[in-house]
């Protein structure tokens, strides 16, 4: 069963910041959080990853909060393209499969 | 990023038809590959991992003897779904996992839909 609750759909302005939010209340202390998305009749995208400390990368920084119950996907401009179903999954370093939850469908408005 | 291909990337068949679907990992050798399934405005679906030169672990509620995978080579791995039926149509997806980087990553496939007449 997937261990992470997210909103079913979000909308956001284009050009502006896309802020999409994970609740993983029952994270280990040994697990990881994973980003990826999915556009339309495509294979999942990685996006990003973390443990507990803030990341960034070239596409998204993720937020993670100190507790690590939660994180934030940010998508700093988004565009049209961006426009997919983002999915969060917590996984350990180690560990094989990802079990996907229902994740969030994020609409970029123009 | 490392690159997963599926071919085919589309295919019709009728009722009672095997579909072999093919996934290979171009950038690195495999050992562990998986295979799901996402029907249409649902998740994606863990069905089975496939293992290189060992019989693959399924997940549990999906049938072995019609979803057959075959892992002969480090990069490919093939998905036989046997005597399909229109409840097989759905979105296929692989993925491989890359042992050699530091997070385990998964690199996933342009997915193979298969629609049963």
């Amino acid at each position: 069963d997937a261990k992470t609750t997210q909103p079913p759909s979000m909308d956001c302005a284009e050009g502006r910041a896309a802020n999409l939010p994970c609740n993983h209340s029952t994270i280990s202390g040994n697990e990881y959080v994973y980003w990826y998305r999915q556009i339309h009749s495509q294979g999942p995208q990685y996006i990003i990853h973390g443990l507990k400390n803030n990341e960034t990368n070239e596409m998204a920084s993720l937020i993670i909060t100190e507790d690590r119950k939660s994180s934030t996907l940010i998508l700093p401009h988004a565009t049209l393209r961006d426009t997919a179903v983002y999915y969060c999954i917590v996984r350990i370093n180690t560990g094989n499969q990802f079990y996907f939850g229902t994740g969030t469908s994020l609409t970029v408005i123009p | 990023g490392a690159v997963v291909s599926q071919h085919p990337s589309w295919v019709i068949c009728k009722s009672g038809t095997s579909v072999k679907i093919e996934c290979r990992s171009l950038d690195f050798q495999a050992t562990t590959m998986f295979w799901y399934r996402q029907f249409p405005k649902q998740s994606l679906m863990l069905m089975a991992t496939s293992n290189e030169g060992s019989k693959a672990t399924y997940e549990q509620g999906v049938e072995k003897d019609k979803f057959l995978i075959n892992h002969a080579s480090l990069t490919l791995s093939t998905l036989t779904v046997t005597s399909a039926h229109p409840e097989d149509s759905s979105f296929y997806i692989c993925s491989d996992l890359n042992r050699g980087s530091s997070y385990n990553e998964q690199f996933f496939g342009p997915g193979t839909r298969l629609t049963v007449l």
